[in-house]
């Protein structure tokens, strides 16, 4: 069974800080996709990590992938409130399924 | 603008009263995915078609149909509604699902109410 594990579920932070959200997958898959999804929201397409090594950066945030360890991060450098939102991240299986973590609900704080 | 479209935004309806939902792009994109999303939960995939190639994921209820009349347009049939099927439903796209061309692009989804 696929199974992607985000740590942590809840992650509250005060602006300026940095922080890091983990995430696990089972799968041999060298491709691992990050969403947000704001409130009542669809999701938003944050990284697309195609191979082993891949870094990723927009803004504050920045994804990494580590095929070997089957192991993706999403780095927040310096938080603002804006970055409030829940984050998954999402291995890609066969034939396109997409197999999403529990998500992290992220709160930054003043 | 190249887009993902979901019709009603809102949808309530009344147990067992059969509920469609509407999904429409503009990609030109070969796939097309419909998931449930459930409060606090992560996105369930459903189902979904490849072309006209339909595939449904194994712990979909029979209650859940779809249809794919063409490239543009698929809906989500629900043809007896229960208070467990309220839920936000997204519909996404994708170029293709065995290549590099199979980032998933959503529509901004419906929120069925089941009353």
């Amino acid at each position: 069974e696929l199974k992607v594990e985000q740590n942590p579920l809840f992650l509250s932070m005060q602006e300026g800080k940095n922080y890091t959200i983990y995430c696990n997958y089972s799968t041999t898959s060298d491709r691992l996709y990050w969403y947000r999804q704001d409130p009542g929201k669809s999701l938003e397409s944050l990284f697309v990590l195609l191979s082993n090594g891949a870094v990723k950066q927009e803004g504050r945030l920045m994804a990494s992938l580590d095929t070997k360890a089957r192991l993706s991060t999403l780095h927040i450098t310096a938080a603002v409130h804006d970055l409030s939102a829940t984050y998954f991240c999402a291995d890609f299986g066969s034939y396109g399924k997409l197999t999403f973590g529990q998500g992290t609900i992220l709160t930054v704080h003043p | 603008d190249a887009m993902v479209i979901q019709n009603p935004r809102y949808q309530v309806t009344q147990f067992g009263k059969p509920v469609t939902l509407s999904c429409s792009q503009t990609l030109n994109h070969n796939v097309m995915y419909w998931y449930q999303q459930k409060s606090s939960q992560a996105p369930k995939l459903l189902f979904h078609y490849y072309d006209k190639d339909f595939n449904n994921e194994a712990d979909t209820p029979d209650n859940f149909q779809s249809r794919r009349p063409n490239t543009s347009f698929c809906f989500l049939d629900i043809r007896s509604p229960g208070l467990g099927d309220a839920a936000m439903y997204l519909c996404a796209t994708s170029r293709d699902h065995g290549s590099s061309w199979n980032e998933q692009f959503f529509g901004p989804g419906t929120r069925l109410t089941v009353l």
